[in-house]
């Protein structure tokens, strides 16, 4: 059974560095053709998708986002960690982290999400 | 502006059938069979019903069905229940480099 759950704060400043962790279990971020992606939902708006982390470790990000984004993961912990530098209130969305299978190239398992404000 | 375009609504009734469109182009859509279909209600996390155009994950109904012509997906809903009515969103691969595209989302109101 494939899980995911996002974690981290609920309300950042403007100018912060958001992070965010997103547990897993059922898997391991090593498998091939297998990978972690982050996807982001603005209130009132459609899905964005933020980054991707493969099996490999290679990474990949939203172009328009790239210049303020990371993602890492720790193998030990199951654990895969996106970073948003610089943050501003349009930033403001639910985050999830999702399970994607690369042969298929589609997300086939969620985390809940996690929304977070980011207001002064 | 998405790279996928998709209408902004769609509406049927009980037991009606209902396609949503999903208009990529030549380097996306119309080159890859990797168009994937996801249901998202508010406040859940999104839900993949389709992959690989037309193939449908476990315990998806049949009642979801993918095509592809051309340059544009589509996603035919087909028995319309109360529950179906979601947002809808495409992807599709676009290249090792322009990978995560999603559609703008469909609205799909069950009348």
């Amino acid at each position: 059974q494939i899980t995911l759950k996002e974690s981290g704060p609920t309300l950042v400043k403007p100018t912060e560095t958001l992070t965010l962790t997103c547990t897993v279990s059922g898997f391991s971020l090593n498998t091939r053709e297998e990978g972690v992606g982050w996807i982001r939902q603005p209130p009132g708006k459609a899905l964005e998708w933020l980054a991707l982390i493969f099996w490999d470790g290679d990474t990949r990000h939203s172009p328009s986002l790239k210049s303020r984004l990371s993602v890492t993961r720790d193998t030990s912990k199951n654990q895969v960690v996106l970073k948003m530098t610089n943050v501003d209130p349009a930033d403001t969305a639910t985050y999830y982290c999702a399970h994607m299978r690369w042969l298929r190239y589609s997300y086939d398992y969620w985390g809940q999400g996690t929304l977070v404000t980011v207001s002064s | 502006q998405s790279a996928l375009t998709q209408p902004p609504s769609a509406s049927g009734s009980p037991g009606q059938s209902v396609t949503i469109s999903c208009t990529g182009t030549s380097s996306d859509v119309g080159r890859y069979d990797s168009v994937s279909w996801y249901q998202h209600h508010p406040g859940k996390a999104p839900k993949l019903i389709i992959y690989d155009v037309s193939k449908r994950p476990s315990g998806v109904p049949d009642r979801f069905a993918g095509s592809k012509s051309g340059n544009t997906a589509s996603l035919t809903v087909s028995g319309l229940q109360t529950e179906d009515e979601a947002h809808y969103y495409c992807t599709s691969y676009a290249g090792s480099d322009k990978l995560g595209v999603f559609g703008g989302g469909t609205k799909l109101t069950v009348l």
